[in-house]
């Protein structure tokens, strides 16, 4: 079974600050995986996936996620952490061939401190 | 802009009153989702359609049903909410089964 595992429920970074998400997957075949984005009481809007193709995935907002295959990771990254980037990200894994649902992991809350 | 919307935002029910919600999109997907989140938790698939084939999700309880009348609507009905189906219920389309989820704002349940 696929799954996702976030390191981290809360991490706490100083505005203008590097963001740094943790996530790793488990995986016997190729993975597509997603990050998304969700601001309080609201649905998830997707930030950036990998398919296939480019390793380092660039997505909305700044962030971008680099996939490792020898590390089974794709941990979201910002430069310089913005108010407005406070949130919950989820890291989500599906499969290529086949119908395989896509799994999420547990969410990590990011707080950015003025 | 294309987009999925999900009435109502906020629903408040009765322990064991029937409630329905509702969600629609523009976006022409053929695949219709329905997740419930609790607090602090990731989304968890309940069931999903593709065109008008439903698949359910083994663990979804029988008091989560759904009707996807057209491409275009899909509805989630609790037959008889319990105070632990308080949650917040996400709607989301694709293309296909293997494309991007695409989000509603979602509809927080509150069951009294």
């Amino acid at each position: 079974a696929q799954s996702v595992t976030q390191l981290g429920s809360h991490v706490s970074v100083s505005e203008g600050a590097l963001v740094l998400l943790r996530c790793n997957y488990s995986s016997s075949v190729p993975p597509y995986l997603f990050w998304y984005v969700q601001y309080p009481n609201q649905g998830l809007q997707l930030l950036l996936k990998y398919t296939t193709g480019a390793t380092l995935v660039k997505g909305i907002n700044g962030f971008e996620a680099e996939f490792k295959k020898s590390e089974t990771s794709f941990h979201l990254t910002k430069p310089s952490a913005h108010m407005s980037d406070a949130a919950e990200y989820f890291c989500a894994v599906s499969y290529s061939g086949g119908y395989q649902k896509v799994t999420f992991g547990t969410g990590t809350k990011l707080q950015v401190i003025p | 802009d294309a987009m999925v919307i999900q009435n109502p935002r906020y629903q408040v029910t009765q322990f064991g009153k029937p409630v329905t919600l509702s969600c629609s999109q523009t976006l022409n997907h053929n695949v219709m989702y329905w997740y419930q989140q609790k607090s602090s938790q990731a989304p968890k698939l309940l069931f999903h359609y593709y065109d008008k084939d439903f698949n359910n999700e083994a663990d979804t309880p029988d008091n989560f049903q759904s009707r996807r009348p057209n491409t275009s609507f899909c509805f989630l009905d609790i037959r008889s909410p319990g105070l632990g189906d308080a949650a917040m219920y996400l709607c989301a389309t694709s293309r296909g089964r293997l494309d991007t989820q695409y989000f509603g704002p979602g509809t927080r349940l509150t069951v009294l």
